[in-house]
């Protein structure tokens, strides 16, 4: 346990579905991210959130809709995706820049999305 | 669907032996830079760090060098078990970045050899 949880571990959805991704982290940290990683990519930055507040989206489709409600909690929102969201997408959570040395992130497990 | 993989570099080594994995990045305004490793279902996990005004840091068994004249970064696995089996991947920081935003490269495959 890396001290950021992600639920659900899998993930199968229709086209048509709405769901909703969970990240939760009890280190303290007060920055976090989602990543998607996908067999024919690297890992490709989504969302920032600093203070709670989204500082970074790297042009990623309406389809997907993060929510920060707390430092603690983040939140991805899925609906109407396609064959090629599949992927496993992972959250991250860190210090900012200015609060601390380590800049370093500390990962989930991630979520193994399937869309069908 | 996906029927094609990404094709990592793989480095394969007999156990026992030291392994280097290597990355370039080129990004000159990067000031910090981290090794990643990711077991199989699993996420990346932090094994070191190195800031652009050190040349070298060592940890347990890992050894991270930075040449910043060639914009090149190396991690050093000491006595590799085959615990060590993972994508490795190198990661930096854009210092004019607003938030702890890291860009991570596209990782090397080890495998060891027994």
């Amino acid at each position: 346990e890396t001290g950021v949880t992600q639920t659900p571990r899998h993930l199968v959805m229709g086209m048509t579905n709405k769901k909703s991704l969970k990240c939760e982290q009890h280190l303290g940290h007060n920055a976090m991210y989602w990543y998607k990683q996908s067999a024919k990519k690297p890992l490709e930055l989504m969302f920032v959130y600093s203070l709670e507040e989204r500082v970074e989206n790297n042009s990623v489709p309406s389809r997907f809709s993060p929510e920060c409600p707390n430092s603690s909690h983040l939140f991805l929102h899925l609906h109407t995706l396609q064959p090629e969201d599949s992927a496993l997408y992972l959250c991250a959570s860190s210090q900012d820049r200015e609060q601390a040395n380590n800049y370093g992130y500390t990962f989930g497990s991630g979520t193994r999305l399937t869309v069908v | 669907g996906e029927s094609v993989g990404l094709h990592l570099p793989t480095l394969s080594v007999q156990e026992g032996d030291n392994s280097i994995i290597n990355c370039a990045y080129s990004n000159s305004a990067s000031d910090y830079f981290i090794w990643y490793k990711q077991e199989s279902g699993k996420g990346p996990q932090f094994i070191i760090d190195i800031r652009s005004n050190m040349d070298k840091r060592q940890g347990q068994r890992v050894t991270v060098l930075l040449n910043k004249t060639v914009k090149h970064l190396s991690l050093q696995i000491a006595a590799t078990q085959p615990g060590d089996s993972a994508v490795y991947f190198c990661a930096e920081r854009d210092s004019r970045s607003s938030a702890s935003k890291i860009i991570f490269g596209s990782g090397t495959r080890l495998s060891i050899r027994p």
